[in-house]
């Protein structure tokens, strides 16, 4: 079982959007704005897509969007593209060991 | 080019050690902390520990205090991860990734080496 909760699996249209939620505690998500998330493309390393809760790395697509509300993070993805189907990850910094908490994952379908 | 790279897999009994490096590239290795991380099959990630080079400070998961080694070697820019008491739990695929401090996250992974413990 992972630290953070995450839906197993969502899936969308191209073009529309969708948000994948990423809950945790008042120990991680709810006490720090150090909350990042990751693609993954099935055999790939991870990739970082945002810091920071709403940040984007440069080259990141602007269609990535972060916020956070009370003990629960959300990744949107706008205007859905084929490419974008791969598996994405919350992570948070939390007061405990292992200080860096990650969730178990949500695999995107883009229908 | 800035990047990390990783060993090829491994295949490990139980019991014995892995020792995977993790090699860095431009100015990689001399401004930033490394992490590792492990993903086993059809898992999350999960975070190991840290090491900041240049100072030669490391920080374990208290969940592997006892078994993990992590270590560097300037002249050479790698970084190592030591996993000791092999347990077929322990298969997975280890990352290191730069840690940034100024980001609170890991903005560049290497390709990943996985592991196997079997006997």
């Amino acid at each position: 079982q992972s630290a953070l909760t995450q839906p197993a699996s969502v899936s969308e249209s191209p073009g529309q959007s969708i948000t994948i939620s990423c809950t945790g505690t008042s120990s991680d998500i709810g006490d720090y704005n150090f909350v990042s998330w990751y693609q993954q493309h099935p055999g790939k390393a991870p990739q970082l897509i945002i810091y920071e809760v709403s940040s984007r790395p440069s080259g990141v697509s602007n269609r990535f969007s972060g916020s956070k509300s009370g003990n629960t993070a959300s990744l949107t993805i706008s205007g859905l593209q084929a490419e974008d189907e791969a598996d994405y990850y919350c992570c948070s910094y939390a007061s405990s060991s292992p200080h860096w908490l990650f969730g178990g994952g949500t695999k995107l379908t883009v229908l | 080019q800035v990047q990390l790279v990783q060993s090829g897999a491994e295949v490990k009994k139980p019991g014995s050690s892995v020792k995977v490096p993790c090699k860095a590239s431009g100015d990689t290795f001399s401004s930033y902390a490394i992490s590792w991380l492990r993903q086993a099959p059809g898992q999350g990630l999960e975070w190991m520990g840290r090491i900041i080079p240049s100072f030669g400070s490391v920080y374990h998961a208290q969940k592997f205090q006892d078994r993990v080694t992590i270590t560097a070697d300037q002249s050479l820019r790698t970084v190592y991860m030591d996993l000791s008491g092999l347990r077929s739990e322990d298969t997975a695929v280890y990352y290191c990734a730069r840690d940034r401090e100024d980001l609170k996250a890991f903005d560049l992974w290497a390709q990943g080496t996985k592991v196997t413990v079997s006997s």
